[in-house]
């Protein structure tokens, strides 16, 4: 079945140092690899995604993560961390060929970010 | 674009009572999602269309809950009679069919049922 994990329930960082939330994924075939924020009531924002490629990312509000084919991982990261940084995050992931017309993703539970001053 | 527009915010009802929840996607997207999100079960795909036509009702928790979508450009997900354990944000989402093609949410409704 496929699936995506999302190992840890909360991150704390310090502001001013790197920050890493982690997904890894398990999926038959090739995988889109998406990570969305969502801040205090607010909607899902989409962050970045891995179609094909470099296996480096680079996306919105200077997060960046990479493809780990080998340990089918996709680790959101960021080298220095702000205190507006702090929501919840989500990996999701996606299969490149569907049978039909299904366009699921398959979500992870999140991750809680908090970054302290 | 103004984003996938989502309405009420928030909405308080009483239990036994009709609630209706109302979507316009992105134009020229043609897939449509609604998602609901509590702290217990986190994020939960309900049901998806596309071009208009339900693919995947497989979420739907019961029969209480319906969604249609009558055109491109509105879809509603409605709950009938609502019960205390459907409160909950309902996220709606749309994108286009491409698998690899970002999908966009609406900033939710916010459902209280007392």
């Amino acid at each position: 079945a496929q699936s995506v994990a999302q190992p840890e329930d909360q991150v704390n960082v310090a502001e001013g140092n790197p920050l890493t939330v982690k997904c890894t994924y398990s999926v038959s075939g090739n995988p889109y690899l998406f990570w969305y924020v969502q801040y205090p009531n607010r909607g899902l924002q989409f962050l970045l995604k891995y179609i094909t490629g470099d296996n480096l990312v680079k996306g919105s509000y200077g997060f960046e993560a990479e493809f780990n084919k080998s340990q089918t991982s996709f680790h959101l990261k960021k080298p220095s961390a702000l205190v507006s940084d702090s929501a919840l995050y989500f990996c999701a992931v996606s299969l490149e060929f569907n049978a039909g017309n299904n366009r699921k993703l398959i979500w992870g539970l999140g991750t809680s970010l908090a970054v302290n001053p | 674009d103004a984003g996938v527009i989502q309405s009420p915010r928030h909405e308080v009802t009483e239990m036994g009572q009709e609630v209706t929840l109302r979507c316009k996607p992105i134009s020229g997207h043609d897939y449509l999602f609604w998602y609901r999100q509590t702290m217990m079960r986190g994020l939960e795909l309900l049901i998806y269309f596309n071009n208009n036509v339900p693919i995947d009702d497989s979420g739907m928790p019961e029969d209480r809950f319906s969604a249609k979508m009558p055109n491109a450009s509105f879809s509603t997900l409605k709950i009938q009679p609502s019960e205390p354990r459907d409160s909950a944000v309902y996220f709606c989402a749309s994108g286009f069919q491409r698998p690899g093609n970002t999908i966009y949410f609406g900033e939710g409704s916010w459902l209280t049922v007392v």
